[in-house]
């Protein structure tokens, strides 16, 4: 019930496309998921985060999918940079605040 | 702005030794949370804590490992009788109250235990 499954678990994109990280979670009490970036050696830092009552959140390149029938949401990063190269981890919570529950994660590695 | 911060950032201990990690959360942020994370893995989570409290421990192993947010002071996580499955990297993330889920992580702890 508080697991939350991601896939791939690595993924590698050609510069200038597109990278689509998925997830999927069972807890239907969770109203709040937020995607993660991770480099190497750093801390997770917030990307984009979305809430059910609406199914798509743009932020930049970033893109966030959420369906909430069936239970799950993805990241779109579009025109996938090197720089983008890192760790990626989505994660779903409640709004009112406590623990969050991450996904495996995805190594993602954008080639030049 | 100092974001949330963590030390130290490397821990080396001995089998059987006492670990303590740090954790000073964002200006004005009152919420704190540890997570573990092992080589390969995701973050785990391991326990929240307002100040003074304890509100989710369901992440704590039940032995050895303990966490404190006092009044004044940053919030430590303490591992007693480390052994080398503790090695992880350590991270805590603060947040500014119960209305605002955005979590805020520092650079983690990297603990190993020889």
């Amino acid at each position: 019930q508080q697991q939350v499954k991601q896939s791939p678990q690595s993924l590698i994109v050609q510069k200038g496309g597109i990278s689509i990280i998925n997830c999927a979670y069972e807890n239907t009490a969770f109203d709040y998921f937020p995607w993660y970036q991770q480099f190497p050696g750093k801390g997770p830092a917030l990307l984009i985060a979305i809430r059910p009552d609406v199914s798509e959140k743009k932020e930049g390149r970033f893109t966030i999918s959420f369906n909430k029938s069936a239970k799950q949401f993805s990241l779109h990063i579009m025109d996938s940079q090197p720089g983008d190269s890192a760790t990626y981890f989505c994660a779903a919570g409640h709004n009112q605040g406590g623990k969050l529950i991450f996904g495996q994660g995805t190594e993602l590695s954008v080639k030049p | 702005n100092a974001g949330v911060m963590q030390n130290p950032r490397h821990l080396v201990r001995r089998r059987g030794q006492e670990a303590r990690l740090r954790c000073s959360p964002m200006k004005g942020h009152s919420h704190v949370y540890w997570y573990r994370q092992l080589p390969e893995e995701g973050l785990k989570f391991m326990v929240y804590l307002q100040k003074e409290n304890i509100i989710d421990e369901s992440g704590m192993p039940k032995e050895r490992f303990s966490a404190e947010f006092p009044k004044e002071g940053p919030s430590i996580l303490r591992i007693q009788q480390v052994v080398r499955g503790d090695s992880a990297a350590y991270f805590c993330a603060s947040s500014l109250g119960t209305a605002n889920t955005e979590a805020f992580f520092g650079q983690g702890t990297r603990l190993t235990v020889v």
